[in-house]
């Protein structure tokens, strides 16, 4: 069974507009990590935003936003006013455990597209 | 955040052969991470090499295909031994980091076998 599922292959949207990619996880651990990461056509992997599983409040970082919904072990990223740079492939990801050093595994995706 | 250099940044391979993709760290960690990411596709973790032991492999990952070298703490090398066309993808290596900084990846190894 996925442990990352990342049901939207593809997503267009209006340049401003907000955006949230969905993520729900499956995990038996209490103890775990979720993050986002950003890639563009260009390959690299961008760190977006992080979870830890005891953090009370969703984590921010600028235009990122993470909705944390523990209870439906959900795990959405929105991003606020989009902008045509935010053009690229975005992937959940989850570490079980509370160990910093454990591996991560990743979703399937989703291609987000900003249209003009 | 650590700084990844890997080496080379593609490569274009004959069936049959070997290509070795390095990753040097700028500061020391305990665990590195090897990905493949086929086209089109995510990341799909290879094998977690920790220095000073066998790298510990993935279901679907053998270390007869995928031999890791760890041989300190900055520095580990994957190998994809008798290439075939189905090997071809990108290799990322990756090293943790605090949560608010995240994993950092290598820029990656675009990898074609022909």
């Amino acid at each position: 069974a996925q442990k990352i599922t990342q049901t939207q292959p593809g997503m267009f949207v209006q340049e401003k507009e907000a955006v949230t990619l969905d993520c729900t996880y499956d995990t038996s651990d209490q103890s775990y990590g979720l993050f986002w990461y950003k890639q563009p056509s260009s390959g690299e992997m961008i760190f977006l935003i992080y979870q830890g599983s005891y953090d009370e409040q969703n984590a921010t970082e600028g235009r990122y936003s993470l909705n944390f919904q523990k209870a439906r072990k959900s795990a959405n990223l929105v991003i606020s006013a989009s902008q045509l740079g935010d053009s690229a492939m975005y992937f959940c990801a989850m570490r079980e455990g509370g160990n910093r050093d454990d591996k991560i595994i990743f979703g399937k995706g989703t291609r987000l597209h900003i249209l003009p | 955040s650590a700084v990844i250099s890997q080496k080379p940044s593609r490569d274009i391979c004959q069936r049959g052969t070997s290509l070795t993709i390095q990753c040097q760290v700028d500061s020391q960690v305990t665990m590195m991470f090897w990905y493949r990411q086929q086209p089109g596709q995510s990341l799909t973790l290879i094998a977690t090499a920790n220095q000073g032991s066998e790298a510990t492999y993935e279901s679907g990952f053998v270390i007869d295909k995928f031999p890791i070298s760890r041989p300190n703490l900055t520095f580990s090398t994957l190998t994809v031994s008798n290439m075939s066309p189905e090997d071809s993808s990108i290799y990322l290596c990756s090293v943790p980091g605090a949560n608010s900084y995240g994993y950092t990846f290598g820029s990656g190894t675009r990898l074609t076998v022909v």
